[in-house]
């Protein structure tokens, strides 16, 4: 089973509200991601967790705040967005952060913000 | 700046035929290379990945790797108008030192297979 799971499937928030998304994995998977991809793009890396320790933080901007509280889950706080920030957000898990190691992807949260 | 490269196509091909995708990269250290297929407003879902020079076949699906021209290919043979997509081509390539590996991806290839 390589499931991953995100809630919700579609949120739509104001610049001033605060949500968060989550992630959830049962394969045992130590590293776990969020991707942003806007519409005809590429997903974009945004965050690495690597055994519920932050491994990579591209420059996202801080109303975006990431949290790893198990293993198991990856939530991701967000708080005055922008409209530019509307896109799907994926979360994905791998074995480990490793060379050789498949990630894969969970359904995505749409996100639209008024 | 690790790069991938891909035609972004469309690539056009009628029921039956072989679709080719090409996706070339920078970073001669990577190690792992993976073909991921979205269908539109949905996630990217796996469909092959390889490792060592050659040829890796599943089912109607062939990927190929040539680590010397830095090059990865995936056929599909028999295309039916559900392969019609957009794949993206991901090379895996990080710190080695730091144990600290992420994907770069291609801004993918669209594909049309017409009935």
């Amino acid at each position: 089973d390589t499931e991953v799971t995100q809630t919700p499937k579609h949120l739509v928030m104001g610049m001033t509200n605060k949500k968060s998304l989550k992630c959830e994995q049962h394969m045992g998977h130590r590293a776990m991601y969020w991707y942003k991809q806007k519409a005809k793009k590429p997903p974009e890396l945004m965050f690495v967790y690597s055994y519920e320790k932050l491994s990579i933080n591209e420059s996202v901007p801080s109303r975006f705040s990431p949290e790893c509280p198990n293993s198991s889950l990856l939530n991701l706080h967000l708080h005055a967005l922008q409209p530019e920030d509307s896109a799907l957000y994926l979360c994905a898990s791998s074995q480990e952060q490793g060379s050789t190691d498949t990630q894969y992807f969970g359904p995505g949260t749409r996100l639209t913000v008024l | 700046q690790k790069e991938v490269e891909q035609n972004s196509g469309p690539l056009s091909v009628p029921e039956g035929a072989i679709a080719s995708l090409n996706c070339t990269y920078s970073d001669r250290g990577s190690q792992s290379f993976f073909w991921y297929r979205q269908y539109s407003g949905k996630s990217p879902e796996l469909i092959m990945s390889i490792y060592s020079n050659g040829d890796k076949e599943d089912g109607r699906f062939t990927a190929q790797l040539n680590k010397a021209s830095q090059y990865v290919s995936l056929l599909i043979r028999d295309s039916q108008p559900s392969d019609s997509a957009t794949y993206l081509c991901a090379v895996n390539s990080g710190d080695s030192g730091a144990g600290s590996y992420q994907l770069t991806f291609g801004k993918g290839t669209k594909l049309s297979v017409i009935p």
